[in-house]
C-alpha cells in the first residue's frame, strides 16, 4: 500500500472550511484513498473514501487530484465537535485492511 | 444495533498475566480485525480474520493470539503480558458494498495497563 504524508496539525476557525491535506505520491491506479477520523481516545470513524472522481456525503467532500497523487479532505463547516485526528490512508484493491500513519490532529476555535 | 463492542474497557495487568480481550459485532460482517494503539500514534495491525474460522498476522501479532470463534465474536489473548503491551487496544469489523468499497467500524477500545 502506497504511503501517505500529512502535516502534524493544523487549526480552523469554527464555521470556517477546514482544508487537510494529504500526499500519496506513489499510490497505484486502483488504491482507493480514504479518510477517517478519531476524536479524543474515541474508535475511529469512517468519514469519506474516494478512487479518482471527487466525492461528496453528508459529513465532507473529498478532492483527488488529477494525478492522484495527492487529496484534500474539506470540512466545509467546521464546529467545535469537529476536533479530531484525522487520518489519510490508502487502500489497496481488493484488500479490507488499513494501515494508520499518525494523522493530522486538526483543532477547531471558537 | 449495537454496532462493535468490547469488554473490558479499562484493565491492569501484572507482567506475566495472562487475559484475552473480548470483541463482538451484529452487523454481519465477514471480517474483523484487532488494532493497537500507544500513546501519539496511529493504529497498528495485531490480526485480522477475512471469515469465520480464517486468521491472519498483521503488522505487530507478536506476543498475541486470536480466535474467531463465531461470525459475532473474534478475540484477543495475550498469553503472558509485558510492559511494552500497554496500549489501547480497538476491535473494528468490515461492512462491504458495491464494487470494492469497504467502511471499518470500530469498537470504544480497551485500555490496558501491565505493570
Amino acid at each position: 500500500d502506497a504511503k501517505t504524508t500529512q502535516p502534524p496539525s493544523m487549526d480552523c476557525a469554527e464555521g470556517r472550511a477546514a482544508n487537510l491535506p494529504c500526499n500519496h505520491s506513489t499510490i497505484s491506479g486502483n488504491e482507493y484513498v480514504y479518510w477517517y477520523r478519531q476524536i479524543h481516545s474515541q474508535g475511529p470513524q469512517y468519514i469519506i473514501h474516494g478512487l479518482k472522481n471527487n466525492e461528496t456525503n453528508e459529513m465532507a467532500s473529498l478532492i483527488i487530484t488529477e494525478d492522484r497523487k495527492s487529496s484534500t479532505l474539506i470540512l466545509p463547516h467546521a464546529t467545535l465537535r469537529d476536533t479530531a485526528v484525522y487520518y489519510c490512508i490508502v487502500r489497496g484493491y481488493n484488500t479490507d485492511k488499513l494501515i494508520f500513519g499518525t494523522g493530522t490532529r486538526l483543532q477547531v476555535f471558537p | 444495533n449495537a454496532g462493535v463492542t468490547q469488554t473490558p474497557k479499562f484493565q491492569v495487568l501484572k507482567t506475566g498475566q495472562s487475559m484475552t480481550l473480548q470483541c463482538a459485532q451484529d452487523m454481519n460482517h465477514n471480517s474483523m480485525y484487532w488494532y493497537r494503539q500507544d500513546p501519539g500514534m496511529g493504529l497498528r495491525l495485531i490480526y485480522y480474520s477475512a471469515s469465520e474460522g480464517t486468521t491472519d498476522k498483521g503488522e505487530v501479532p507478536n506476543g498475541y493470539n486470536v480466535s474467531r470463534l463465531n461470525k459475532r465474536e473474534f478475540s484477543l489473548r495475550l498469553e503472558s503480558a509485558a510492559p511494552s503491551q500497554t496500549s489501547v487496544y480497538f476491535c473494528a469489523s468490515t461492512r462491504l458494498w458495491g464494487q470494492g468499497n469497504y467502511e471499518q467500524y470500530f469498537g470504544p477500545g480497551t485500555r490496558l495497563t501491565v505493570t
